[in-house]
């Protein structure tokens, strides 16, 4: 089946410790992005990459660290920069640019809580 | 700047009445308007990409339709499984890349 996943489901640290939040596509899709969900509010873009070994901050970069060495895998650190972690994080991707269809295809979340 | 807003943020419906989510949008040049449904704790799922005003979109239950300002995602006898937070999000022609912006969603609660 082709799809996103997301690794692992939940996830706890503690405070001060870096984390890194894996996502993986076999979609052969060009873009990748990262994005944060709080209660109640909509989804925030991070990072997002179109390319491999390129990628671009999003509206709330800070505190989080992005690499993107192969196609298919664009892992996400969440460093002990950033001030409030706890939060559900999406990763999705879209075909690019190749085609006028822009839609995006989301994984199935990491729930990261940090205490 | 980009802004998506969804009204209302939640709504209650009996199974099988009909109703309305509205979504507006400012953007300078429209690339495309989307429609996504995410259940609790998961991922959400895409259901419609319009790119025109004008342009409907249908699928099951739900009929997605756009104009210049506003797209509304019209449920037809929702059922109790329809129950789930729905966004709506903008890609504007100028925008880098194909990023999107997000509302902040409708939570759709339907009662049997």
């Amino acid at each position: 089946d082709g799809g996103i996943t997301q690794s692992p489901k939940y996830l706890f640290r503690k405070e001060g410790q870096n984390v890194t939040l894996s996502c993986e596509q076999n979609l052969n899709h060009d873009a990748m992005y990262w994005y944060r969900q709080d209660p109640g509010q909509g989804l925030r873009l991070i990072y997002y990459s179109q390319i491999v070994n390129d990628f671009q901050k999003g509206d709330i970069a800070e505190g989080y660290s992005v690499s993107r060495e192969k196609k298919e895998s664009f892992p996400l650190t969440v460093t002990s920069a950033q001030k409030n972690p706890t939060a559900f994080y999406l990763c999705a991707s879209s075909i690019g640019l190749r085609l006028s269809s822009y839609e995006q295809y989301f994984g199935p979340g990491t729930r990261l809580t940090v205490t | 700047e980009d802004q998506v807003t969804q009204s209302p943020e939640a709504l209650r419906l009996q199974e099988g009445e009909s109703s309305s989510l509205n979504c507006s949008y400012t953007v300078s040049g429209l690339r495309g308007l989307f429609w996504y449904r995410q259940d609790p704790g998961k991922g959400p799922e895409f259901l419609f990409t319009l790119y025109s005003a004008g342009e409907e979109k249908e699928k099951e239950r739900l009929k997605a339709t756009l104009t210049k300002k506003e797209s509304f995602l019209h449920i037809t006898a929702p059922k109790p499984e329809d129950s789930a937070t729905y966004l709506c999000a903008v890609q504007a022609e100028k925008t880098s890349g194909s990023r999107l912006t997000f509302g902040e969603g409708t939570q759709l609660t339907v009662n049997p």
